[in-house]
């Protein structure tokens, strides 16, 4: 289907367990976002990719690790999960870097 | 450092009424702003932009007013309906760059 797709949809991890987020898609888009909403915050920018082997950090990239090693994969690894990582993670694509964006669907994540 | 804010968590308006809401940035790089819309349990979807050499676009019931002196942005939904009901997210960006910026986002509630 085309599209961008996050898996999974909800999961709940242990603090200090390491957790993997998934991003596809399947336009060729260059640009590739991951960005996580919390209340009161919006939807704050944890990285960011402008093609596959480039990766960049946003406004809030500690404790999170990613890697861009196809043009349509984005996945977003967190190392040690801390609870106040739990959050609603959304992923986007995009031709460019400052419009177009489509979001996922998003991933809502609980650290326990 | 909030570059975009959106001071109004919340609003609430009668169906068939306008709604405003307003956005305010702080980056004078910043060219190029976006509205976008969220329903609970999915990703936010793209709703009207604005170039900074215009001061007002329209799209259907949706307009957006750009005020560059004032760093201000309103969206103007008239007339309000309950289907609207969803957070807005106001989002800005330069064309020379390579990520958007968001806000807090509001609630809009639109009453039958």
């Amino acid at each position: 289907d085309a599209g961008i797709t996050q898996s999974p949809r909800y999961k709940i991890t242990e603090t200090g367990r390491q957790v993997t987020l998934m991003c596809h898609q399947t336009w060729s888009h260059s640009y590739m976002f991951w960005y996580r909403q919390d209340l009161g915050h919006g939807l704050r920018l944890i990285y960011y990719s402008a093609a596959a082997d480039i990766t960049d950090k946003g406004e809030v990239p500690d404790g999170y690790v990613v890697s861009r090693s196809k043009t349509e994969n984005f996945p977003l690894t967190l190392e040690s999960a801390t609870r106040s990582q739990t959050s609603v993670y959304f992923c986007a694509s995009s031709w460019t870097g400052y419009y177009g964006y489509t979001f996922g669907s998003g991933t809502r994540l609980t650290v326990v | 450092d909030q570059q975009v804010k959106q001071n109004s968590p919340s609003l609430s308006v009668q169906e068939g009424r306008i709604s405003i809401l307003n956005c305010d940035y702080t980056n004078s790089m910043f060219d190029y702003f976006l509205w976008y819309k969220k329903y609970p349990a999915e990703g936010p979807t793209f709703l009207i932009s604005i170039s900074s050499i215009k001061d007002k676009n329209e799209d259907g019931r949706f307009t957006v007013f750009l005020n560059k002196s004032a760093k201000h942005l309103s969206l103007h939904i008239v007339p309000s309906q309950p289907g609207d009901s969803a957070v807005y997210f106001c989002a800005a960006s330069a064309t020379s760059g390579s990520r958007l910026t968001f806000g807090e986002g509001t609630q809009l509630t639109v009453n039958p």
